[in-house]
């Protein structure tokens, strides 16, 4: 149980273009979901927290406005990476609060190269 | 958000049991411990968490101090796949706090 997917595992862009990852729950359903960004050699950062019907919070100093986040339903969250640029390019995983305790579960992660 | 304190990095061999310290001093009484693991290229893992007593489950043992202000995650029989990095972290109990990665520890496991 308490397992969690994101799509597409990997995607290649040019700089200019939105590029949208999934991330869901898929044995179990989750009013908060979690995007975090990880950069070569570095720990995970969280980008910002997802709640079911609401709107996202997010950390300091990641833009809301490129990096939107949308959690549509207990299941699957979306992150959209808004006019990539290269310096975009990382690793974004999420996870998902499973309950009744509310542990994170992460997703296997998205690698976002943007040329 | 009370901090946590991880060696950079341990080295063990296959089949030997491996002790994970983490030091917590500023632990407040409402934190859980949680330890996850991150293999390369893939997201973190889900080790095992607790509150006071010592935890355990398939994939490890969490010993807990008595005044809470360490940890220890035990894997009991170390192989190649158990070679990834650590992370301990302290998380609120109310629902759906978020977990602060830090830098965690990595782990070599030798054959």
């Amino acid at each position: 149980g308490a397992v969690v997917s994101q799509h597409p595992s990997w995607v290649i862009c040019k700089s200019g273009t939105s590029v949208k990852i999934e991330c869901r729950s898929l044995d179990f359903q989750a009013t908060t979901m979690f995007w975090y960004r990880q950069f070569p050699k570095q720990s995970l950062m969280l980008m910002a927290t997802s709640n079911e019907g609401s709107k996202a919070t997010y950390e300091q100093g990641v833009e809301k406005d490129k990096f939107l986040i949308n959690h549509a339903s207990l299941t699957l969250s979306t992150l959209t990476v808004t006019s990539a640029h290269p310096e975009d390019s990382s690793f974004y995983i999420c996870s998902a609060a499973a309950p009744p305790e509310e542990t994170q579960y992460f997703g296997p992660g998205t690698r976002l190269l943007v040329l | 958000d009370a901090k946590t304190t991880q060696p950079n990095s341990m080295e063990s061999n296959e089949e030997e049991p491996v002790h994970l310290p983490c030091n917590h001093s500023t632990i407040s009484g409402t934190d859980y411990i949680h330890w996850y693991r991150q293999l390369p290229s893939q997201g973190p893992e889900y080790v095992i968490h607790g509150l006071t007593s010592n935890v355990n489950n398939r994939m490890a043992s969490l010993a807990i101090a008595e005044d809470r202000k360490s940890s220890t995650l035990i894997l009991h029989r170390a192989t190649l796949r158990d070679a990834a990095v650590y992370y301990c972290i302290l998380r609120k109990s109310y629902n759906t706090d978020k977990l602060i990665f830090g830098t965690g520890t990595r782990l070599q496991v030798f054959p």
